[in-house]
């Protein structure tokens, strides 16, 4: 009973380097999401994808980039990491129609 | 735009006593409410929803009723446990856009 699964959990970054999360669901769902959690802020939409093929910005899009590999992938992609990026990342997926989004455990990333 | 304001935390209770953390909305229309709850190293959980004005949501002794007229969806519990101790996030979703309140941490002592 997988979920929706993120990898990996923590990594740390130097100011410039570039890195891709990872995020996989396994429940058929349409619908996928990237967000930020910054203390005091809530979570921040970054991209989503309402479909296989198509990726839309949110709230915070500047400085990542997207892919929606297949109905199961979305990856969130730092070309060139910044210490404003220091956050937790969490990956989530809704289905067709529904409300309610299931999150992953989350990235922790910290970038120096 | 639509927005989510909960009451800042944190809040420390001990075990057994009542609990409520203060949700309000803005929305241009009728949106879904949530409570997603997050347990320490862990993603976002629903804890419950409401879809329209007058329902309760419920789950686990936790209850949350949507007030259209002061655009309110607070969360109670009449008695915490020591594991309810997490960071409680009140959401609202409307036409496929989700916005979360900032957290409200909550910590239950025995």
């Amino acid at each position: 009973n997988a979920g929706v699964t993120q990898t990996p959990k923590f990594q740390v970054l130097k100011t410039g380097q570039s890195m891709t999360l990872q995020c996989a669901q396994d429940m058929n769902h349409n619908s996928m999401y990237w967000y930020r959690q910054d203390p005091g802020m809530g979570l921040r939409l970054i991209y989503y994808s309402a479909s296989e093929g198509t990726t839309d910005k949110g709230e915070v899009p500047n400085g990542y980039n997207v892919s929606r590999l297949n109905k199961r992938e979305f990856s969130l992609r730092l070309e060139s990491a910044a210490p404003s990026q220091t956050s937790v990342y969490f990956c989530a997926s809704s289905g067709t129609g529904e409300s309610i989004q299931y999150f992953g455990a989350g990235t922790r990333l910290s970038v120096l | 735009g639509n927005s989510v304001t909960q009451m800042e935390g944190p809040v420390t209770l001990s075990e057994e006593a009542f609990l409520t953390i203060n949700c309000t909305y803005t929305a241009t229309g009728y949106p879904s409410l949530f409570w997603y709850v997050q347990y320490p190293g862990e993603g976002l959980q629903l804890l419950l929803k409401a879809t329209k004005a007058d329902d309760k949501g419920s789950n686990k002794g936790f209850e949350a009723t949507y007030r259209k007229e002061t655009t309110s969806f607070h969360l109670e519990k009449g008695s915490v446990q020591v594991s309810d101790s997490a960071v409680y996030f009140c959401a609202l979703s409307f036409n496929n856009d989700m916005r979360f309140g900032a957290g409200t941490r909550l910590t239950v002592k025995p």
